[in-house]
Formats: structure tokens, sequence, C-alpha cells
């Protein structure tokens, strides 16, 4: 298996542009994450999908964050308006069960909002 | 607010020589405590964990230790090896589920 796909793995864009970031967790993977990780906070779980339902999204810091899974296979993380303070890596990772050492990550996604 | 917090944000060794990674947590609930390593342009990886039910957990060369009434773990690395330099995240939840507070990370050298 390739491991978690995520794309771009890089993205520059401007204030008020719209971005997705886009996931493929491993096949057979029920569950999905998705991660930010800055340099004051660290790294932040926003939201996470069991069996691509939303579970626990207290996480997502605003409404200008949404996610998505419309199948096992793929899932989207939006950002509509982007902003500077949203300048991060943002990590996806999928596990086969609830436990945390079943986790696997991606490589991650570099945004940077100008 | 940072729950799980590690101040130290870098630390470099000698090879050889043991390396000692802190992380200090606020929230006494919490019960599950994990340790995730990074290189770069890479997602973290999971490396060891701690149920509250004990204080040490050992791993090969990595040994995690938790003083509860600290709030305070550490994960040991003995001896440190060149290929051991990344960042390293230390990670809690109540209980062994999903729901993780992680710290800044730490990100250690090891000098050949």
């Amino acid at each position: 298996d390739a491991g978690v796909i995520q794309s771009p793995r890089h993205e520059v864009t401007e204030m008020g542009q719209e971005v997705t970031l886009r996931c493929k967790p491993i096949s057979g993977h029920d569950y999905l994450f998705w991660y930010r990780q800055t340099m004051m906070r660290g790294l932040e779980l926003l939201i996470y999908f069991n069996n691509n339902v939303p579970i626990d999204d207290s996480g997502m810091p605003e409404d200008r964050f949404s996610a998505k899974m419309p199948n096992a296979s793929f899932s989207t993380l939006k950002i509509q308006p982007s902003e500077p303070r949203d300048s991060a890596v943002y990590f996806c990772a999928s596990s086969p069960g609830p436990f945390q050492e079943t986790q696997y990550f991606g490589p991650g996604t570099r945004l940077l909002v100008l | 607010d940072q729950q799980v917090k590690q101040n130290s944000p870098s630390l470099s060794v000698q090879e050889g020589r043991i390396s000692i990674l802190n992380c200090d947590y606020t929230n006494s609930m919490f019960d599950y405590f994990l340790w995730y390593k990074k290189y770069p342009a890479e997602g973290p990886t999971f490396l060891i964990s701690i149920s509250s039910i004990k204080d040490k957990n050992e791993d090969g060369r990595f040994t995690v230790f938790l003083n509860k009434s600290a709030k305070h773990l550490s994960l040991h690395i003995v001896p440190s090896q060149p290929g051991d330099s990344a960042v390293y995240f230390c990670a809690a939840s109540l209980g062994n589920n999903n729901d993780m507070r992680f710290g800044a990370g730490t990100r250690l050298t090891v000098k050949p």
C-alpha cells in the first residue's frame, strides 16, 4: 500500500482565496483524521470521520473550515476564504480502528496564505 | 489553551549518550500518553505509549516514564543514534481513543 496520500504537498495562495486539501486514506481504514501543525500550537486535531461520517469536528477553528468524506477513499478539507493565520502544515491520517497507535499519517500539505 | 506542553523546542546530544525529552500536561484526567516521531517532509509515526496505570514502558532503546503526581512524562533514548534525529511530539488523551492533544514538539539532533 502507498500509505496515506495527500495533495497538493505545497500550496501558496493569496488571502481570500479558497483552498482545498485532499486526502486518500489507506484502503480498509475506517477512520480518517485531519490535523493542523503550527509552531505555536503543535499538532491539533481538526476533525475525524468514522466510516465516512464526521464524528467530532470540535477542533475546526471556525466556519471558514469545512471537511467532507464523500466515500471511503477520499476526503477534502476546504478553507474559504483563506487568511494568513491559516498558514500551517495540514496532515491527514487514517486508522483501521479507534486507537491512536494505529494512526498512519500522510506527508502533509504545507499551506502558505499571503 | 495548550494542555500538553513541550517546553524545550530543541535538544542536541552526542551519539551514544542518553536523550531525554520532556513533556508536561495540565489536565489530570488524561490517562493515556504517546510519543510520535517525525522526520522532515513526512508525517508523524507512532513510537511508544503508556497508560496511567503504569509509570514506565520500555521498547528497545526507548523508555517512557510517567509521573502522574507531577503531570509529567519523559522519553529516554539510550543509546542515541544519528538516525534518531527528528522532531518528537508527545500526546495525551482520555482513554485509548482518537482525541489526542499534542505538544508543540522537540527537535532532537544526535551528533556523530
